[in-house]
Formats: C-alpha cells, sequence, structure tokens
C-alpha cells in the first residue's frame, strides 16, 4: 500500500530563517510526487510535480527536490505569507490506472514577522 | 483559482439526512475525483471518475455514492448521515487518461456539519 509520512507535524520560524521540510514515501512505481499548499479552510493549491529521483523544481522561494525515497521542500528567507500547510502526495503506477493521490498530513509551517 | 467549482461551499444537515455535493470540473478535465478532510485524518481518496466513468474506488463508505454525468459535472451523495460524516469535502480535476503525468487541481470545498 502506498504510503506518505510528512515531518515535521508543525514548525515555526522566523521571518528569513530558512529551512526543509522532509516527505518519506513508499510507493509501488512512482509515477509523480506532488506539493501543495493549503491555508485554513480552503482547497490544496498545486505547487510542484516531481517524477524522477534527482529532479528539482523552484517557484519564487520555494525549491523542491526528489531522491528515490523522499522528497524535500526548501523554503529560503521565508515571509509571514508563506505561512500555510504544506502537503506532500503521489502518484502511482500500479493503480489499476487511477491518477489518484495519496496525501501526508502535512507539515503546517508559520513564519513569524 | 483553480477553475474548479464546488457548491455548496457550507452545509449543516441533521444525523440521518441526505445531501448532495456538486463539482464541476476545470474546462477540458476529464477526470473527477473526491477527497475528505477531517482533522485526525488528513485527504483521504473516495472515488475517481474518468468521461462518465467509475475508474477507482477509495475509502468510500456504502452510504456515499457519486457520479460523473456527459457534461462532465459531478455529484457526491451522502445518505444516513452521521455526526462523524462532518468534514470538508474537496472536489479535484485533472486532465487524466492520457497517460501523462498531471497535477490534480482542487475546488474550494464543502464544508459539511452534521448535527
Amino acid at each position: 500500500e502506498d504510503q506518505v509520512t510528512q515531518s515535521p507535524e508543525a514548525l515555526r520560524l522566523q521571518e528569513g530563517e530558512s529551512s526543509s521540510l522532509n516527505c518519506s514515501y513508499t510507493v509501488s512505481g512512482l509515477r509523480g510526487l506532488f506539493w501543495y499548499r493549503q491555508d485554513p479552510g480552503k482547497g490544496p493549491e498545486f505547487l510542484f510535480t516531481l517524477y524522477s529521483a534527482g529532479e528539482e523544481k523552484e517557484k519564487e522561494r520555494l525549491k523542491a527536490t526528489l531522491t528515490k525515497k523522499e522528497s524535500f521542500l526548501h523554503i529560503t528567507a521565508p515571509k509571514p505569507e508563506d505561512s500555510a500547510t504544506y502537503l506532500c502526495a503521489v502518484q502511482g503506477w500500479l493503480q489499476g490506472g487511477s491518477e489518484k493521490l495519496v496525501f501526508g498530513k502535512g507539515t503546517k509551517l508559520t513564519v513569524n514577522p | 483559482d483553480s477553475g474548479v467549482t464546488q457548491t455548496p461551499k457550507h452545509l449543516i444537515t441533521a444525523t440521518g439526512q441526505r445531501v448532495t455535493l456538486r463539482c464541476s470540473p476545470r474546462s477540458g478535465d476529464l477526470s473527477v475525483y473526491w477527497y475528505q478532510q477531517s482533522l485526525d485524518q488528513g485527504l483521504q481518496f473516495l472515488i475517481q471518475y474518468y468521461n462518465g466513468e467509475e475508474r477507482a474506488k477509495g475509502n468510500i463508505l456504502e452510504r456515499f455514492s457519486a457520479q460523473q454525468f456527459p457534461d462532465l459535472h459531478s455529484e457526491l451523495n451522502l445518505s444516513s448521515l452521521e455526526l462523524g460524516d462532518s468534514a470538508l469535502y474537496f472536489c479535484a480535476s485533472s486532465g487524466g487518461g492520457r497517460g501523462l503525468n498531471t497535477e490534480a487541481f482542487f475546488g474550494q470545498g464543502t464544508r459539511l456539519t452534521v448535527v
């Protein structure tokens, strides 16, 4: 069964203090690994897709990386508006053709001014 | 704005009742997914439809059912509601079925409260 574990559950940073969020996964044939941002009471907002080990993607202060067992979301010089819950999800090939996502429980990031 | 529209935004109903949640996918997307999010469980996959047909089932209760119509909008029907069904219900859509790694875009959700 595909599984995703995110750590830490919660993270508090000062504005400008860089850090990383971790996503460990087990999946029968990785088709894609996805990062989403979710604000309270809102739907998840798509950030990145990573397809193969060694791949990296960047968007503003965020950079996502992927290995064969985990992914990291690096946040450089965060600002208070980066405060949100960050969700990691995997999509496997062996799902009977389904593109469903298996999500981790997320990391709640708080950035203090 | 993801382009995925869900209605209603909020729903309060009594135990034992039945409700219908509606989702309009992004223009051109063939796949619709339903997810349930509760405080302790995170986002749980319920069911996927692709171009009108059921493609995958997840942790969906027998009291719940869904369908996708010819215009590709989808409805999730929840019946014999229990207090534990209170949650956020999200719909997502993707191009799906083309053999590509396509990301899913989520709607803003329906918050269901069962009292």
